[in-house]
């Protein structure tokens, strides 16, 4: 099992609708967790990081469960430029720390 | 959050030969990261490039095939060397965002075609 996992998709969507990506992870030592946005041959971005409180930044908003092990990533009245891949990031506090990186979710918002 | 300057952004290398890739950050930072992204794959770390030490490499990656010089706390390079068609992919470095609990930010990526 892969120790962070993703829905490679891709998401097919209409300009306007609310689409939500989950994220799994397997290592409870997991204690970072962001969403990056990776546009077609450029590098990853920071979208967000998320909480266990979950936060909210405009249309996007991003959740965590601890109990199951998963975030999750919420894009309301999506736009097409939301097109775009959406990496699942796990940092592990282990002693040191190791980064993890889902393959990624690839969305298209079409008009 | 650091600016990250990476070059080149593309090449086309011939088999057996090297390539040495440059990450140049606007701030001074204590560890640079090492990233390939091969197609359709997410990201894969190559090694930590500490300042005044040896990198770090991750499980499947030798110092012999993927040298890493740091000379200062702003600078660093990856070379590839002896190339074949397999290491064709995206090199990216990165370096923390002020700490590990605000993510990373990432240089624009060199996009290597070894034929």
């Amino acid at each position: 099992r892969k120790e962070v996992e993703q829905d490679p998709g891709p998401f097919n969507v209409p300009e306007g609708a609310t689409v939500a990506f989950n994220c799994t992870y397997s290592n409870s030592a997991s204690q970072s967790f962001f969403w990056y946005r990776q546009d077609c041959r450029k590098e990853p971005k920071l979208l967000m990081s998320v909480y266990s409180s979950g936060n909210e930044d405009g249309r996007f908003t991003a959740q965590l469960n601890r109990a199951s092990q998963y975030i999750s990533l919420l894009i309301r009245d999506s736009k097409l430029s939301d097109s775009a891949t959406y990496l699942c990031v796990v940092i592990l506090h282990t002693g040191g720390f190791k980064t993890i990186f889902g393959a990624g979710t690839r969305l298209f918002v079409k008009a | 959050s650091a600016v990250i300057s990476q070059k080149p952004s593309r090449d086309i290398c011939q088999r057996g030969t090297s390539l040495t890739i440059q990450c140049q950050v606007d701030s001074q930072v204590t560890m640079m990261f090492w990233y390939r992204q091969q197609p359709g794959q997410s990201l894969t770390l190559i090694a930590t490039a500490n300042q005044g030490s040896e990198a770090t490499y991750e499980s499947g990656f030798v110092i012999d095939k993927f040298p890493i010089s740091r000379p200062n706390l702003t600078f660093s390079t990856l070379t590839v060397s002896n190339m074949s068609p397999e290491d064709s992919s995206i090199y990216l470095c990165s370096v923390e965002l002020r700490g590990l609990s605000r993510g990373y930010t990432f240089g624009s990526g060199t996009r290597l075609t070894v034929v």
